[in-house]
């Protein structure tokens, strides 16, 4: 099984300021998936990394806002731009060792509050 | 694109009882039902999953049954325990998506 290790675990920032959100993989991964999770609610879906091209972001999220890097198939960064209150959630990265039918593996998630 | 509607949102039970939480899908391409697992405070982590070609799936307390022809599938816990109280996402996805789609999401209370 995969092992993603995510970090920081959790930060509180200042608003107006930016935060970069590291994965690695143990293993060479095709895709890997950013969420947003605000405590005990369901996942939200802010973009796909795929190495060598840019994310793809989902409604209501854009790059400007939340860049993200994939330099290579074990590692991905997401950043939360220009940051107010409402930014702060739970974000974690996630991934399958196969296609679309194989289980998900999740980082530890980061904890951002904004103040 | 694929959709899941996941109930109910919240489940109170005693210690003992069974638990069962249920979810329907749209996308009938759809052959993957894995089921996860979050603590508080901790990230999501698979506990059964079931592909379409199968109708049940056991393990120890925990089992999953599919419905293909009505496009939904269920997660029962029995002899539920303090330990078992936590967040449960179900999800559905295909061999030619990435991307999962996961339900809403339960909140398990198990009262000792």
């Amino acid at each position: 099984s995969a092992v993603i290790s995510q970090k920081p675990s959790r930060d509180i920032c200042q608003r107006g300021t930016s935060l970069t959100i590291q994965c690695q993989v143990d293993s060479q991964v095709t895709m890997m998936f950013w969420y947003r999770q605000q405590p005990g609610q369901s996942l939200t879906l802010i973009a796909t990394a795929n190495q060598g091209s840019e994310a793809t972001y989902e409604s209501g999220f854009v790059i400007d806002k939340f860049p993200i890097s994939r330099p290579n198939l074990t590692f991905s960064t997401l950043t939360v731009s220009n940051m107010s209150p409402e930014d702060s959630s739970i974000y974690l990265c996630s991934s399958s060792e196969g296609v679309g039918d194989t289980e998900a593996f999740f980082g530890q998630g980061t904890r951002l509050t904004v103040v | 694109g694929e959709n899941v509607e996941q109930h109910p949102s919240t489940l109170s039970v005693q210690e003992g009882d069974s638990a069962v939480i249920k979810c329907t899908y749209s996308d009938s391409a759809s052959n993957y039902f894995p089921w996860y697992k979050q603590e508080l405070g901790k990230r999501p982590q698979l506990i059964i999953d079931i592909r379409s070609n199968v109708g049940e799936k056991k393990d120890q307390r925990i089992a999953v049954t599919l419905n293909k022809t009505a496009k939904h599938f269920s997660l029962h816990i029995t002899e539920t325990q303090p330990e078992d109280s936590a967040v449960y996402f179900c999800a559905a996805s295909n061999g030619g998506s990435y991307i999962p789609t996961f339900g809403r999401g339960t909140s398990l209370i198990v009262h000792p």
